[in-house]
């Protein structure tokens, strides 16, 4: 079983819906987690820190549940601008290291 | 901002070769990273290190070399080419290891031949 599990999609939605994400980890200890957002060809960049009660920054919201090991990630109001490739990025409890999802494609269309 | 270069974004090495990648970081972090990135396979992480002259096998070190003299840098080194490291590498730096933000370098997309 892959340590962090993402749809890879590609998602198509429409301009102005509404899209989620999901992910799941399997280490137990894992203690940070965070949503990077990756456009064609280029590097990988944080979108957004995952918190335990669940956070939101404009139209983006993360969600965490530990108990089911799940983060998630909601867009609204989708732009054109927000077509990427979106990363689960999961801490490895124990070990200073990142894991990273293959990630879940995003294609906003007009 | 934090800034993280790599030496190359493109690269053609023939089977065989040595080949050298570094990265620069501007942010005085004590923590970078090296990984490729394939398709369909996301980022594996192939060595990192958390101190000067400080490595630490990642998930696909074989291989693979690094060294890491100085602070700011961070050298990944392919100490015979082979076809199958034919990928896109990724250098990272954080302040804090795993628990904190990585910020990645542009990329240096190696193809052997």
């Amino acid at each position: 079983r892959k340590e962090v599990e993402q749809d890879p999609g590609p998602f198509n939605v429409p301009e102005g819906a509404t899209v989620a994400f999901n992910c799941t980890y399997s280490n137990s200890a894992s203690q940070s987690f965070f949503w990077y957002r990756q456009d064609c060809r280029k590097e990988p960049k944080l979108l957004m820190s995952v918190y335990s009660s669940g956070n939101e920054d404009g139209r983006f919201t993360a969600q965490l549940n530990r108990a089911s090991q799940y983060i998630s990630l909601l867009i609204r109001d989708s732009k054109l601008s927000d077509s990427a490739t979106y990363l689960c990025v999961v801490n490895q409890g124990g070990r200073r290291a990142l894991t990273f999802g293959s990630g879940t494609r995003l294609q906003v269309q007009p | 901002d934090v800034k993280v270069t790599q030496s190359s974004r493109y690269l053609v090495k023939r089977t065989g070769e040595k080949v050298f990648l570094e990265c620069v970081q501007d942010m005085d972090h004590e923590n970078m990273f090296w990984y490729r990135q394939d398709p369909g396979l996301g980022l594996r992480l192939i060595y990192f290190s958390y101190d000067v002259k400080m490595k630490e096998k990642g998930d696909i070190p074989e291989g693979y070399s690094v060294s890491r003299e100085k602070k700011e840098r961070f050298s990944l080194i392919l100490e015979s080419a082979s076809t199958n490291q034919t990928s896109m590498y990724l250098c990272a730096s954080s302040a804090n290891g795993g628990l904190e933000t990585q910020y990645f370098g542009p990329g240096t997309r190696l193809l052997v031949l």
